[in-house]
């Protein structure tokens, strides 16, 4: 079946550090790649997200490149804010199979002044 | 735009009561579905509807039961509630099942059965 393993942490950097977040997947056919965040308190929101082999996704400084090679969705941000401080969640949703959005089990982040 | 609304966002039940969770979306999508979240096992899918009038089984459905009657309203059961249900469930909707488009959340219920 389909599946996301990513990086469970707690991780915990200071503020400007680099952040990567790595996250692999299992899946048949195609999966479009997701990475959503989630605030203290908060429902899950988009953050970025790739459709296809070599596409990068990117939003608010993090970016994602959809590598099918080797079947990853790595997380990065060259300086990390306290804002960034959340929970991250990669995720795919397979084409011709199970359709459904598959979570990882999501990594907290925590960014110190 | 209010977007995906749940109500009510926390809930003390004592074990066997019954409650429904409800979900509300007002961009007109197609699809909805009830995740929950505990700690170290990310999100996890209930149930999930592909239109109005349809209820599928997600991942974790055992112990709830849904209801699409109409477009913008899903809504969760819980029939007998027990300890093991005590989590943060969340209600997300999309335009469409393969997920090209985004998934909208809503800010999710805290239900502690006791």
């Amino acid at each position: 079946g389909n599946s996301v393993t990513q990086m469970e942490g707690p991780v915990t950097l200071s503020e400007e550090a680099f952040l990567t977040i790595n996250c692999t997947y299992t899946a048949t056919g195609y999966p479009s790649l997701f990475w959503y965040v989630q605030y203290p308190g908060e429902g899950l929101q988009l953050l970025l997200k790739a459709t296809k082999a070599d596409d990068k996704g990117s939003n608010k400084g993090f970016e994602a490149t959809y590598r099918k090679e080797t079947t990853s969705f790595h997380l990065e941000k060259g300086s990390v804010q306290v804002s960034d401080s959340a929970v991250y969640f990669c995720a795919l949703s397979a084409r011709g199979g199970s359709e459904k959005l598959v979570f990882g089990k999501g990594m907290k982040l925590t960014v110190n002044p | 735009n209010a977007g995906v609304t749940q109500t009510p966002k926390f809930r003390v039940l004592k074990t066997g009561q019954s409650m429904t969770l409800l979900c509300a979306q007002d961009m007109n999508h197609e699809y909805m579905y009830w995740y929950r979240q505990d700690p170290g096992m990310g999100l996890r899918l209930i149930h999930y509807s592909v239109g109005e009038g349809t209820t599928a089984k997600g991942e974790v459905p055992d112990g709830y039961n849904v209801s699409r009657l109409k477009k913008q309203n899903f809504l969760l059961g819980l029939e007998s509630a027990a300890p093991s249900q005590t989590s943060v469930y969340f209600c997300a909707s999309s335009a469409n099942l393969q997920g090209y488009t985004e998934a909208f959340f809503g800010q999710g219920t805290r239900l502690t059965v006791v």
